[in-house]
């Protein structure tokens, strides 16, 4: 069981608009850890979506952007593409377990 | 840019040790912080630990303490990460990332697929 925890689907039709939360606790997320998000495409490595929380490395376009609430950092991805259709997972770090800490991860279907 | 390639897969047999190895290239090894993450279908992405740049020591995640050894070889811009006394649980593909800022990780190597079988 995941420390932070992702719903395990979430889909939308072309053009639309989904979110994709990740809950976590007292010991990551709403200790005031910055969230940040991969996406991963089938066989290869995991890619840097959001880091810190709300910001985009070079080249990822600004269709997708990151938020924070309390205990839950939310994914919020915008005009949807084929493209986009693959698994996104959140990453935190966790204060009790001293360590880096992931979800289980969302696969987004483009409907 | 940093460019991070990995050894090839491995078979091993329950009980045994696995060393995956990790080139740096684009950046000096000693001046990364440079981490190790596996991933599983059962538990999703595990971080297993890495260098903490804060404390300048190798640290390692509970579960792997005693198990796992994390190496570098700063002459070659080489990481290396060893696991023994493998199980079936072990099988995984295994990556190296860098982690920067202390807490996310923006360059990750292909992975290396760790199959262990009796």
């Amino acid at each position: 069981q995941s420390v932070l925890t992702q719903p395990p689907s979430v889909s939308g039709a072309p053009g639309q608009r989904v979110t994709i939360s990740c809950t976590g606790s007292s010991s990551n997320i709403g200790a005031d850890y910055d969230v940040h998000w991969y996406q991963q495409r089938p066989g290869t490595a995991p890619k840097l979506l959001i880091f810190g929380t709300t910001y985009r490395p070079s080249g990822v376009p600004d269709r997708f952007s990151g938020s924070k609430s309390g205990t839950t950092a939310s994914l919020a991805i915008t005009g949807l593409q084929a493209d986009d259709e693959v698994d996104y997972y959140c990453q935190s770090f966790d204060s009790s377990l001293s360590g880096w800490v992931f979800g289980a991860g969302t696969k987004l279907t483009v409907l | 840019q940093v460019h991070l390639e990995q050894s090839g897969a491995e078979v091993k047999k329950t009980g045994a040790s696995v060393k995956v190895s990790c080139q740096v290239s684009g950046h000096a090894l000693s001046e990364l912080s440079m981490h190790w993450v596996r991933q599983t279908p059962k538990e999703g992405l595990v971080s297993m630990g890495g260098f903490d740049p804060q404390d300048g020591v190798t640290i390692y995640a509970q579960r792997f303490q005693g198990r796992v050894t994390m190496t570098e070889d700063t002459s070659t811009d080489t990481a290396y990460m060893e696991l023994s006394n493998l199980t079936s649980e072990d099988t995984a593909i295994y990556f190296c990332a860098t982690l920067t800022g202390g807490y996310y990780f923006d360059h990750w190597g292909q992975g290396t697929l760790v199959t262990v079988s009796s």
